[in-house]
């Protein structure tokens, strides 16, 4: 099985900084055949299930703000949140869904300083 | 508007069995893997099963192979898991969420994009 790790467990951020997460696989998940990283970044705030953000390592979801963006490639990955907004406040998971089991990363808690 | 509507949360005693369901909306739910996804109290989230689109291949979690079952009922857009020789460490909350669909001849799953509101299981006496 591929383990997911994140970094760091927590962060608090002033308003309007930037916010940065890792993610590290423990193989690669670049699918050669179609250079794809099969790797996802979802949201998840309080009480709340969790919501999509990026697909294929870097594509932003359909309606998520041009603030949260990610790269990476093969088993190093980053989520960053250019500028935070008070709204941004959760816990974000990465998830690799190159092979199965599909996991999913332990989770940052993102707050405001 | 896609939604997913989770049921069949409750309490149940250690050893016991419970049955959820997902009943899917404004889709075409027989086009589209479908996974069960778990979390319990203050933790992370655990992938627990899923099911290719015709119901052929179903793939398990450790943690609950051989106690969980996956189904699905194309004809009633709707997806079970069946939930036997229940623990106390299966407490959580049990989302159903929709994997969009992978091309023919690549990894078998994609990123999962609507997600149901989820269902509360706890196990205790």
């Amino acid at each position: 099985d591929i383990v997911m790790t994140q970094s760091p467990d927590s962060l608090a951020v002033s308003l309007g900084e930037r916010a940065t997460i890792t993610c590290e696989s423990s193989q690669s998940v670049l699918y050669s055949s179609n250079n794809k990283n099969y790797l996802a970044w979802y949201q998840q705030k309080p009480g709340q299930p969790p919501k999509l953000l990026i697909y294929w390592a870097s594509t932003r979801e359909s309606g998520v703000p041009d603030r949260f963006s990610g790269s990476g490639s093969g088993t190093d990955f980053t989520l960053t949140i250019s500028s935070l907004q008070a709204e941004d406040v959760a816990v974000y998971y990465c998830q690799q869904y190159y092979s199965t089991p599909p996991g999913f990363g332990p989770g940052t808690k993102v707050e405001i300083k | 508007e896609v939604q997913l509507v989770e049921s069949g949360g409750g309490l149940v005693q250690p050893g016991g069995s419970l049955k959820l369901s997902c009943t899917a909306y404004e889709f075409t739910f027989s086009k589209y893997w479908m996974n069960w996804v778990r979390q319990a109290p203050g933790k992370g989230l655990e992938w627990v099963a899923n099911i290719k689109q015709e119901g052929s291949e179903k793939y398990y979690a450790d943690s609950v192979k051989g106690r969980f079952t996956i189904s699905r009922d194309n004809a009633k857009s709707s997806l079970y898991l069946q939930m036997n020789s229940l623990r106390v460490e299966d407490t959580a909350i049990y989302y159903c969420a929709r994997a969009r669909t992978a091309a023919i001849g690549m990894p078998r799953i994609r990123e999962f994009d609507y997600w149901g509101q989820g269902a509360l299981v706890t196990v205790s006496s």
